[in-house]
């Protein structure tokens, strides 16, 4: 079964460093996201992606986020300057293949997440 | 907006005996999908189940059944003969269906953490 890729899986950063979180997302997929959630709490909506623009963001992604599609494979969550806050578990997620938007759950797939510790 | 609430903070149960976990929504939307998600103690988002809201039965994967009551807004979770392994957070989610190219993104509950005792 397809699967959606991320890396690292655990990322230690110092605060104010930059940080770059990696996903694969399945390869006809159309749409892509990001979610964080900080441990012991819910699953945040950050951003959503489509045709190679932000099609929705959260209050949460300020500007110190951006994401990127740098190659049609990769999509890229990147933090500029990383906070205490920060800390918390990212998922990557993508949905809706080519031509099957009406499959059962509209193919909507996470990663195993990237755990980021601030320090 | 969507709204999801799930009231269960922990729950208990006994292997081999049924659950069901609670989840009620709020939307104005009139197309909508409700998603119910499993995460273990390793982190990772396993889909388990997935009913649209103009569907006209309940959804069922497996042991995993949906227990939909629209006019309710809830989207109960059941879970028969419970195993060791679904011990796990169990978060409903939501997500609605208003127009092309907007609004995919999943809305979901705090989670209800799901022990399974021997």
């Amino acid at each position: 079964e397809p699967e959606v890729t991320q890396t690292p899986s655990h990322q230690v950063t110092q605060m104010g460093q930059e940080v770059i979180l990696r996903c694969v997302p399945i390869s006809n997929h159309l749409y892509f996201y990001w979610y964080r959630q900080i441990l012991g709490q819910k699953v945040e909506f950050l951003v959503s992606f489509y045709n190679n623009e932000i099609s929705e963001k959260s209050e949460i992604f300020d500007d110190q986020f951006s994401v990127e599609r740098p190659d049609g494979s990769n999509f890229t969550l990147k933090i500029r300057s990383t906070k205490l806050e920060d800390s918390a578990m990212y998922f990557c997620a993508s949905s809706e293949a080519r031509g099957q938007s009406d499959s059962r759950n509209y193919g909507y797939t996470f990663g195993s997440g990237t755990r980021l510790t601030v320090v | 907006a969507q709204k999801i609430t799930q009231t269960q903070p922990g729950m208990f149960v006994q292997e081999k005996e049924a659950v069901t976990l609670d989840c009620t929504y709020d939307t104005s939307d009139p197309s909508y999908g409700l998603f119910w998600y499993k995460q273990p103690s390793s982190g990772e988002m396993i889909f388990l189940i997935y009913q649209g809201s103009y569907d006209q039965q309940n959804a069922t994967e497996g042991r995993y059944s949906l227990n939909f009551q629209k006019a309710r807004k809830s989207a109960n979770l059941v879970i028969s003969a419970s195993q060791l392994g679904d011990s796990a957070m169990y978060f409903c989610a939501m997500r609605a269906y208003i127009s092309s190219g907007s609004a995919r993104q999943l809305t979901f509950g705090s989670g209800t953490q799901l022990t399974v005792l021997p």
